[in-house]
């Protein structure tokens, strides 16, 4: 089993509708998670960042930690065609990040 | 800042070439991370850096692989002989270590590689 899992199947949502990803774990001891974005033919970029469990929220984006579960989500609420990314969860057990597990990404398109 | 600048964006070459990607990190970042990313298995961290000493090269799929970074702007990640199943889009990061920073992860644009 690998230690982070995230179903890259693309996701198409109309422009307005909330998206809504996820990803789930099997290593107990991941504390930090993150999501990066990642636009087509760039390198990925810091989305959101949340320490242990509970909820995030920054403008249109919200991210979710259930420790207890080993689940992890990210919702855009409002989505806009310039959302159109690949989104990858990512976490780590210690805040160094030297040896983030990263999920394969979520390819999102947004149709105006 | 210019970020991390990764060369060359675009390389193909034949099965058995040698091939040198570049790096150069963020000014400061005490760490460096080569990370490989294909279709079928996402993005893989290859070795990292700490201070331009390599920490873990666990990740490095093979002999064929070697990476080095002589100073703190500069590293390399040399193929050789390339093989095709080494087609992928290589991905240089670099982050600060410090007490306090999240440890976010600056990437560059990546080194796309197809090996014929």
């Amino acid at each position: 089993q690998k230690e982070v899992e995230q179903d890259p199947g693309p996701l198409s949502v109309p422009e307005g509708a909330i998206v809504s990803l996820n990803c789930t774990y099997s290593n107990s001891a991941f504390q930090y998670f993150m999501w990066y974005r990642q636009y087509s033919r760039k390198g990925p970029e810091l989305l959101m960042y949340t320490y242990s469990s509970g909820n995030k929220e920054d403008g249109r984006f919200t991210a979710q930690v259930d420790k207890s579960s080993k689940y992890i989500s990210l919702f855009i609420r409002d989505s806009q065609p310039s959302d159109s990314a690949t989104y990858l969860c990512a976490m780590s057990g210690t805040k160094r990040n030297n040896r983030l597990a990263f999920g394969k990404g979520n390819q999102v398109v947004v149709i105006p | 800042d210019a970020g991390v600048i990764q060369s060359p964006r675009h390389e193909v070459t034949e099965m058995g070439q040698e091939v040198t990607l570049r790096c150069k990190p963020i000014s400061g970042h005490d760490y460096l991370f080569w990370y490989r990313q294909t279709m079928m298995r996402g993005l893989e961290l290859l070795i990292y850096f700490n201070n331009n000493v390599p920490i873990d090269d666990s990740g490095m799929p093979e002999d064929r692989f070697s990476a080095k970074m002589p100073n703190a702007s500069f590293s390399t990640l040399k193929i050789q002989p390339s093989e095709p199943r080494d087609s992928a889009v290589y991905f240089c990061a670099s982050t600060l270590g410090l007490a306090g920073t999240t440890g976010e992860l600056f990437f560059g644009e990546g080194s796309r590689l197809t090996v014929l």
